[in-house]
């Protein structure tokens, strides 16, 4: 899978939107590009995934540029419970090989939510 | 409710005592794997499951043993656990390809 690079952490205030970065320079064109967060004490949660357009659901949206080389997923009013780290992955769907049943991790971006 | 089942959440044992870690899934998903996760390496794979009897190697599978007799459920096995194998343990599945993974809600094993 192709690599994804985000900030180590950002801080929100409650209430107010958050944009989370993400660069992924070396997409390819069958790359989709996964969401995923974590809560303390608990296992990823899904977040959004989506390929070129940009993606809306109840919990967030992603907006994807152009170029497809970064996307910003976007919590429109941050609260207490999105304090978490949040993951920005690339799953190849056109590649046919082992890999493709892996997803691979970085270390994502630590969101803090102040009251 | 959708859920993915890990057994037990916690497990303190010692060195060379064989133990499995069971997962269990209800959505009739195809894929499963497992996880791990350390402060600073963040979650790497440990094995995975395409479907029944067709397991393959994650990033880091060596000490570790799968095995998928059904489609529900698939057992991590640690044959000799030794302190390096202290850690969060993840077990996710999936239905489709590019269909989003649901976790369980993690194991954590210490190894004395």
């Amino acid at each position: 899978d192709a690599k994804t690079t985000q900030p180590n952490s950002m801080e929100s205030n409650e209430e107010e939107p958050v944009h989370l970065p993400c660069n992924h320079s070396t997409i390819s064109g069958t790359d989709y590009i996964h969401w995923y967060r974590q809560l303390p004490s608990q296992g990823p949660e899904y977040v959004i995934h989506g390929l070129t357009s940009n993606v809306n659901n109840r919990m967030a949206s992603l907006a994807i540029a152009e170029d497809r080389k970064s996307s910003t997923l976007i919590l429109h009013r941050a609260t207490l419970r999105d304090a978490a780290v949040y993951y920005c992955i690339l799953r190849d769907i056109g590649y046919s090989g082992a890999g493709s049943y892996q997803l691979t991790f970085g270390k994502g971006t630590k969101l803090s939510v102040i009251p | 409710e959708a859920q993915v089942t890990q057994n037990p959440r916690y497990l303190i044992t010692v060195t060379g005592k064989k133990l499995t870690v069971t997962c269990s899934q209800n959505m009739n998903h195809e894929y499963m794997s497992w996880y791990r996760q350390d402060p600073g390496l963040g979650l790497r794979q440990i094995y995975y499951s395409m479907n029944v009897e067709v397991t393959d190697k994650g990033d880091v599978p060596e000490g570790y043993k799968v095995s998928r007799k059904e489609k529900r459920n698939f057992p991590l096995i640690l044959e000799s656990p030794s302190p390096n194998q202290t850690s969060l343990y993840f077990c996710a599945s999936r239905d489709r390809d590019n269909q989003p993974q649901h976790f369980g809600d993690g194991t954590r094993l210490s190894i004395l």
